[in-house]
Parts: structure tokens; C-alpha cells; sequence
């Protein structure tokens, strides 16, 4: 159980373009979801919060007119990169919790590498 | 900034136990410990979680010493599949913080 998927796996867009990224929670109900972003060999960097209903609470240093997050139900985030150039190249990882079980146990999903030319 | 610090690298012999240490010395009451590992291009995979007690599962044993300022992380039998990049988080929220984490390489 716990599964989070991410779609899509990889993506190539032209520079000035927009790229949306999927996060579902497959088999529970997830109350939190989280976006990450990760350069090459470096960890990961919470991008912003999101809880289901509400607006996503943005970490210091990341533009939310750049990085629209919708976390419209319960078992679905978005993620869209507007008007995307070559420095927003990068692993996007997605995370979902839920207050099912008590805890604050995140689940990753598989993540999805966009590249900018 | 990451509230846990770990030795960036580690070598460990394949068979052999792998103990991977972490630092959360300004760890707070409710906080668990959180291990996740990375092999690379793939989303991290949680492995384990405690609060006070030392903990095991399936995958690895958790210890964590009284004053809770620091864990360990045991791989009882490393094997080749186990390389990785292993990240410590200490959280009481639902936020996570990741530091730079320890790369482990398991050697045949």
C-alpha cells in the first residue's frame, strides 16, 4: 500500500513553453502533498506544501507565479512549470502523507525528469 | 538548513553489516527519526522510523540512543542493491528537511 505515481515519467519542452507534472496517490487518501526538486548530485529541495482545497505554502526562494501547484482531491496534485528555460531543468519529485496513519511518513513518488532546450 | 548531519560516503563489503550513523543533536520530543534511501533517478524509498525505541523491519534495524541526539541505521546483510544514497530526517510535522545524506557503495 502506500503507492504514489507521477506522470509524466520524463519530459523535453522548448524554452518559454509549459510543462504540467501529475502526482496521484493510488491507494489512499492523501491529506499533504509535497513537490521537491532535485539537481544533479544534490539533495533534495522542498519546493512547496500543499494541502487538498487550499493554497500551496511556498518555500523561501521559489516563484509561485513560476511553480502553480493544484491539489484539487485527495489523490491528485499538479505541479506546472510556466514558461519553462534550460535552468528549470531538473528531477521533480512528488510526496503525499496522509493522516490515516497517524504519523508524518511521507511516500515518494517515482519522480520525472524535465529538460528545457 | 537540514537538522541532521551524516558522513557524506560509506564502503560497506557485500554480506557484511552496513552501519550508517546520523547526527540530530537539536532533535525535539515529538520528532521521529525518518531513513529514506535514493538509488539513483528513483523517487527515495522509505525504510524505516522510530521515535524513542530502537525499531526493525524487513528491510533494516533502527537504533537510537537514549538522548535521542543520534541513530544508526543497520543493513544486516548488504548486498549490491543496497547502494545508495541514505538520507536521516528528523520531523514532527509533515515537513521534511533533507541534508546531503550518505552515499553508500556496496563492493562485491
Amino acid at each position: 500500500g502506500a503507492v504514489v505515481s507521477q506522470h509524466p515519467s520524463w519530459v523535453i519542452c522548448k524554452s518559454g513553453t509549459s510543462v504540467k507534472i501529475e502526482c496521484r496517490s493510488l491507494d489512499f487518501q492523501a491529506t499533504t502533498m509535497f513537490w521537491y526538486r532535485q539537481f544533479p548530485k544534490q539533495s533534495l529541495m522542498l519546493m512547496a506544501t500543499s494541502n487538498e482545497g487550499s493554497k500551496a505554502t511556498y518555500e523561501q526562494g521559489v516563484e509561485k507565479d513560476k511553480f502553480l501547484i493544484n491539489h484539487a482531491s485527495l489523490t491528485l496534485s499538479t505541479l506546472t512549470v510556466t514558461s519553462a528555460h534550460p535552468e528549470d531543468s531538473s528531477f521533480y519529485i512528488c510526496s503525499a502523507s496522509t493522516a490515516e496513519r497517524g504519523t508524518t511518513e511521507q511516500f515518494f513518488g517515482p519522480g520525472t525528469r524535465l529538460t528545457v532546450l | 538548513d537540514a537538522k541532521t548531519t551524516q558522513p557524506p560516503s560509506m564502503d560497506c563489503a557485500e554480506g557484511r553489516a552496513a552501519n550508517l550513523p546520523c547526527n540530530h543533536s537539536t532533535i525535539s520530543g515529538n520528532e521521529y527519526v525518518y531513513w529514506y534511501r535514493q538509488i539513483h533517478s528513483q523517487g527515495p524509498q522509505y525504510i524505516i522510523h522510530g521515535l524513542k525505541n530502537n525499531e526493525t523491519n524487513e528491510m533494516a534495524s533502527l537504533i537510537i540512543t537514549e538522548d535521542r541526539k543520534s541513530s544508526t541505521l543497520i543493513l544486516p546483510h548488504a548486498t549490491l542493491r543496497d547502494t545508495a544514497v541514505y538520507y536521516c530526517i528528523n520531523s514532527g510535522t509533515y515537513k521534511y528537511i533533507f541534508g546531503t545524506g550518505t552515499r553508500l557503495k556496496v563492493l562485491a
